[in-house]
């Protein structure tokens, strides 16, 4: 099993739509959980942490189910400058991070 | 954004050559990460480093080795490298403890004939 697991897209959404993305990890002791957005040929770039009681941080919001192992991503209001690939991020070891292979978010006008 | 510079930005060279990468980084941070960026494949993480001198594997270290004398310095190399050592190389900086996030500086492309 794959340890971090996104649907890896495209979503196509109009502007203004909601999109929300899920994405799964299989290490169960994991603690820290992030959302980084890519853009082409460019670096990540931290988007949120993930906290246990889901967080929010202008239109985004990100949750965290335990129980179940998955964590979303809900985008409200989409913009075109939200078209980028979103990177699921759960924490491997000590010291260490693993990386989803991403979720690709297309927004049109 | 944070104080981290990778160089070169691109690099074209042959199999069977020597290369070296480096990440700059001027935050003063005990952690630092190289990983490679591959369609298909995400993020791996090649090798990195918790103190100066001190480092360790990760997923897909072979082919590769790090050095790391100075805090702000951490040296990738390709001893002799091959054409699937193509790839995009990120280098990050931050985590440890496992509950903070990393940042990443601008990559480096490189391409191996």
């Amino acid at each position: 099993r794959k340890e971090v697991e996104q649907d890896p897209g495209p979503f196509n959404v109009p502007e203004g739509a909601t999109v929300a993305f899920n994405c799964t990890y299989s290490n169960s002791a994991s603690q820290s959980f992030f959302w980084y957005r890519q853009d082409c040929r460019k670096e990540p770039k931290l988007l949120m942490s993930v906290y246990s009681s889901g967080n929010e941080d202008g239109r985004f919001t990100a949750q965290l189910n335990r129980a179940s192992q998955y964590i979303s991503l809900l985008i409200r209001d989409s913009k075109l400058s939200d078209s980028a690939t979103y990177l699921c991020v759960v924490n491997g070891g000590y010291s260490t991070l693993t990386f989803g292979k991403g979720t690709m978010l297309l927004v049109s006008p | 954004d944070a104080g981290i510079t990778q160089s070169p930005r691109h690099k074209v060279t042959e199999t069977g050559t020597p290369v070296t990468l480096r990440c700059h980084q001027t935050e003063n941070h005990r952690y630092m990460y190289w990983y490679r960026q591959d369609p298909g494949h995400g993020l791996r993480l090649i090798h990195y480093s918790y103190g100066v001198k001190d480092t360790d594997k990760g997923e897909v270290s072979d082919g590769y080795s790090v050095s790391r004398s100075k805090t702000e310095d951490f040296l990738l190399t390709l001893e002799s490298a091959t054409s699937s050592q193509t790839s995009v190389y990120f280098c990050a900086i931050g985590g440890g403890g496992g509950n903070q996030p990393q940042h990443f500086g601008d990559g480096t492309r490189l391409s191996i004939l």
